[in-house]
């Protein structure tokens, strides 16, 4: 089973600051995707990354995918509190043809 | 003009008894999945469909049936209810198999009491 590892578990901030998530894995990744699930509601697709090294920006979210394709980080510059939810990333595995799902990591910006 | 939508947003039911959460797609993809959220918000897939075709069954107990009556429509049919199936059942579905973003409706909260 291709695991993938997101941390920091909970992440709690000010408006206006940077922070940076992590997903990680032992395996190879075909393509990992990045989604934000907010309360109530199921998770929205941000992003997906393919190419090892690719940086991917949406406005104030910058995703990149490891070189080896086994990690991705998102990095978020000035936050805002409309940021908030749960960050998940998601990957297909090398001949697999199932989407795995990370724990997620909990952001909450504090105006 | 929902995309994903599945039916009912709650469920709360005593153990033993079967119930029933339906899901629509109207974004014309092939490919649909139920997936499981803990307590702990992980999401784990638990059936994948193509075009009517079942493609991924995970170990799931024997207990969860799904059933796709076209591929517009994916439902999950749960027998016997345990305290250990309450969790949120979310239903997505993606347009093709392989690398496609899931499209993911809003999620049923099961409560099993």
């Amino acid at each position: 089973t291709q695991l993938l590892e997101q941390s920091p578990q909970f992440l709690s901030i000010q408006e206006g600051e940077n922070l940076t998530v992590y997903c990680n894995s032992s395996s190879v990744f075909s393509s990992l995707q990045w989604y934000r699930q907010e309360p109530g509601e199921g998770p929205v697709l941000l992003v997906t990354v393919v190419t090892g090294g690719e940086v991917k920006k949406l406005k104030r979210l910058t995703f990149q995918f490891g070189d080896a394709r086994k990690d991705s980080s998102l990095h978020i510059t000035a936050a805002q509190p409309g940021d908030t939810g749960l960050y998940l990333c998601a990957g297909v595995g090398s001949g697999s043809e199932k989407l795995v799902f990370g724990k997620g990591t909990k952001l909450t910006v504090n105006p | 003009d929902t995309a994903v939508s599945q039916t009912p947003k709650y469920l709360v039911t005593q153990m033993g008894n079967d119930k029933s959460i339906k899901c629509e797609q109207n974004l014309g993809h092939d490919t649909m999945y139920w997936y499981k959220q803990d307590s702990k918000k992980f999401l784990k897939i638990m059936f994948s469909y193509n075009n009517k075709e079942l493609i991924i069954n995970e170990t799931v107990p024997n207990r969860f049936s799904p059933k796709s009556p076209d591929k517009a429509h994916l439902n999950l049919h749960i027998n016997s209810l345990e305290l250990g199936d309450s969790a949120v059942y979310f239903c997505a579905s993606s347009q093709v198999r392989l690398n496609s973003p899931l499209h993911f409706g809003n999620g049923t909260r099961l409560t099993v009491t």
